[in-house]
């Protein structure tokens, strides 16, 4: 069975300190690779995704994500976090040719200012 | 353009009563996905529609069902409720189904809260 794994449940960090959330998931075929981000009181939003090309892929608010297909990995980065980030990320891989998504159970990024 | 909505926002059921969420669609979206997130889990998928017709399910009970209408909103039912039922349903569109690749946009969600 497809699964998707966020290895970080929780995790704290300084403004202005680099981030890095991992995401590996199990699926041996062709995948399309998303994070969404879920801030206090606020629906899911998309933050990035990936279904082909580049492997790098550049999402809004300064995120960026690389899909590694050797690994089955779609870590999420961003060079330098601000309090504004404070927000539940979660990693969702939908395989080529279905109709739902998988998601992680999601990573609480907690930013102190 | 208008994004989803859900309603109703908070709900608080008894055991064994039957409920319906509601959705609306983003505008020029014809398939809905329904999902379940229980705190502290990611979502999880019940089912989905493409043009009313129901398009696919993950691993839920018949007592979840569904439905999609001719203006692809969408309802979705929950018959005999149990207290594992109570979780955040959210609601997503987008454009396309039948298997193809499409983005999928999330509605705000309803709270369920069974006693």
């Amino acid at each position: 069975a497809q699964s998707v794994s966020q290895h970080n449940h929780h995790v704290i960090l300084s403004e202005a300190a680099s981030l890095e959330l991992g995401c590996n998931y199990s699926y041996g075929g062709t995948v399309n690779l998303f994070w969404y981000v879920q801030y206090p009181g606020q629906h899911l939003q998309l933050l990035l995704k990936y279904f082909s090309g580049d492997p790098l892929v550049k999402g809004i608010k300064g995120f960026e994500a690389e899909f590694i297909k050797s690994k089955f990995s779609f870590n999420l980065r961003k060079p330098s976090v601000q309090w504004s980030d404070t927000a539940e990320y979660f990693c969702a891989v939908m395989s080529s040719g279905t109709y739902k998504y998988i998601f992680g159970t999601g990573t609480r990024l907690k930013v102190l200012a | 353009e208008t994004g989803v909505t859900q309603s109703p926002t908070h709900l608080i059921k008894t055991r064994g009563q039957q409920v319906t969420l509601r959705c609306s669609s983003q505008s020029g979206h014809n398939t809905v996905s329904w999902y379940q997130q229980a705190l502290g889990q990611g979502p999880q998928f019940i089912f989905q529609y493409y043009r009313e017709e129901e398009n696919g399910r993950g691993n839920f009970p018949p007592r979840f069902s569904g439905l999609q209408f001719p203006n692809y909103s969408s309802e979705l039912n929950v018959n005999a409720l149990e207290l594992d039922d109570s979780a955040l349903y959210l609601c997503a569109s987008s454009l396309g189904g039948g298997g193809n690749y499409n983005e999928q946009f999330f509605g705000p969600g309803t709270r369920l809260t069974v006693l």
